[in-house]
């Protein structure tokens, strides 16, 4: 059975930084996987999806990488601004097209 | 496309009612599925519909919980009898399965409190 974990998960960091979420994964045979936002109240809202042929993708100020043999991914933002503020979860598809998702990393950006 | 419908946005009932919770996939997705969440056990799959049909309802706490999906566009998840430890967010997403994609889109949720 699948597993994910996100670390860490929360994170407080000043407005301007450069931020590292993590998702690791058990197992490695998936389709692909996908980072969400989600507001407090509020739905999930899609970032990224990778493909498991992917290595990386890139939106705006947001990167997030793949790396299957060690069941890794992790979602990059840059310069870091309060309206980042949010839970990010990240969801990996596997060989049942079933999503797993992780607990979240609750983020806030302070000004 | 308007995205996933869910409805309604908040239900508030008393212990031993029915609740129904309607949900509207996006057109032309041929999954669905339907999530609980809360604090204590984040996002949990209760059922996965393929074409209609379920795949995976492993997730679904117990008989009181039934869910639907008549035709493509359509699906139900109801709770009878309810009761608070039900109260939770619920989450409906649709996705294309098989094309290669396979990005999931959520609808908004409906908040359930039983009382």
């Amino acid at each position: 059975k699948q597993e994910v974990t996100q670390i860490p998960a929360a994170l407080s960091v000043p407005e301007g930084e450069n931020l590292v979420l993590n998702c690791s994964f058990t197992d490695s045979a998936i389709y692909n996987l996908q980072w969400f936002r989600q507001d407090p109240g509020k739905g999930l809202t899609s970032l990224l999806l990778i493909q498991s042929s992917q290595r990386e993708q890139t939106s705006g100020r947001l990167n997030a990488s793949l790396d299957k043999s060690s069941g890794r991914s992790t979602l990059y933002i840059a310069a870091s601004q309060p309206g980042d503020s949010a839970t990010y979860l990240c969801a990996v598809i596997g060989g049942s097209y079933i999503p797993t998702f992780g607990r979240g990393t609750s983020l806030i950006v302070h000004p | 496309d308007a995205g996933v419908i869910q409805s309604p946005r908040h239900e508030v009932t008393e212990m031993g009612q029915e609740v129904t919770l309607r949900c509207k996939p996006i057109s032309g997705h041929n999954s669905l599925f339907w999530y609980r969440q809360t604090m204590m056990r984040g996002l949990e799959l209760l059922i996965y519909f393929n074409n209609n049909v379920p795949i995976d309802d492993s997730g679904m706490p117990e008989d009181r919980f039934s869910a639907k999906m008549p035709n493509a566009s359509f699906s139900t998840l109801k709770i009878q009898p309810s009761e608070p430890r039900d109260s939770a967010v619920y989450f409906c997403a649709s996705s294309l399965v098989g094309q290669g994609d396979e990005k999931l889109f959520f609808g908004s949720g409906t908040q359930l409190s039983v009382l």
